[in-house]
């Protein structure tokens, strides 16, 4: 398995600010991931980091919105810009470990915005 | 493209009794397959996952799921349910070495004493 905590936990933020969310890993992986979960929703992912290259988005999620940064094998940031209440959700990371690639999931981060 | 179904928003078990939480999936290539579940306000846990080998997977908690090829489908069992396996539970598809994973739109399962 993987340990991989993330802050804040939560967080409630105004309309038009930015919030950054960290996301660190307990040993080095090659991918990360960041997902979307809305309220009642399932899991929507909206791109993958691998590190020292651009981050690739999902049909939906562009950079200018939704910025990371890969800067080592353990750590990464996803931040959601120019916040509105759409923007409510939980935002979860994930990296990839084992021979069989399985995914493990951070805590998340509850995202309300006013 | 590749796709995964939970066609039940909700189940209800009463415990003791067995459960089933259906998925039905759709890829191209060879399906690698995951069960994940989540408590309230938590991250998601992950089961189970059928990668190849054998249909009957065991999983942590007790669980457990069957693979059918010919049915696509994954369900998730457990011979005898617990009033704390009530969480939201997630199937998940990935279709062979693309590492995209898609997710079901969740069952929620309450385990009612």
């Amino acid at each position: 398995s993987a340990v991989i905590s993330q802050k804040p936990s939560r967080d409630i933020c105004q309309r038009g600010t930015s919030l950054t969310i960290q996301c660190q890993v307990d040993s080095q992986v090659t991918m990360m991931f960041w997902y979307r979960q809305q309220p009642g929703q399932s899991l929507t992912l909206i791109a993958t980091a691998n590190q020292g290259s651009e981050a690739t988005y999902e049909s939906g999620f562009v950079i200018d919105k939704f910025p990371i940064s890969r800067p080592n094998l353990t750590f990464s940031t996803l931040t959601v810009s120019n916040m509105s209440p759409e923007d409510s959700s939980i935002y979860l990371c994930s990296v990839e470990r084992g021979f069989d690639n399985e995914q493990f999931f951070g805590p998340g981060t509850r995202l309300t915005v006013l | 493209a590749q796709s995964v179904a939970q066609p039940e928003d909700q189940v209800n078990v009463a415990e003791g009794n067995p459960l089933t939480v259906k998925c039905t999936y759709s890829v191209s290539g060879n399906p690698y397959l995951f069960w994940y579940v989540q408590y309230p306000n938590r991250g998601l846990q992950f089961l189970l996952k059928y990668i190849t080998g054998d249909n009957l997977v065991k999983g942590s908690y007790g669980f457990e799921a069957e693979f059918n090829k010919s049915q696509t489908s994954f369900h998730l069992k457990k011979p005898s349910a617990l009033v704390s396996d009530s969480a939201l539970y997630f199937c998940a598809v990935r279709d062979g070495g693309y590492n995209k994973l898609i997710f079901g739109a969740g069952t929620r399962l309450a385990v009612h004493p």
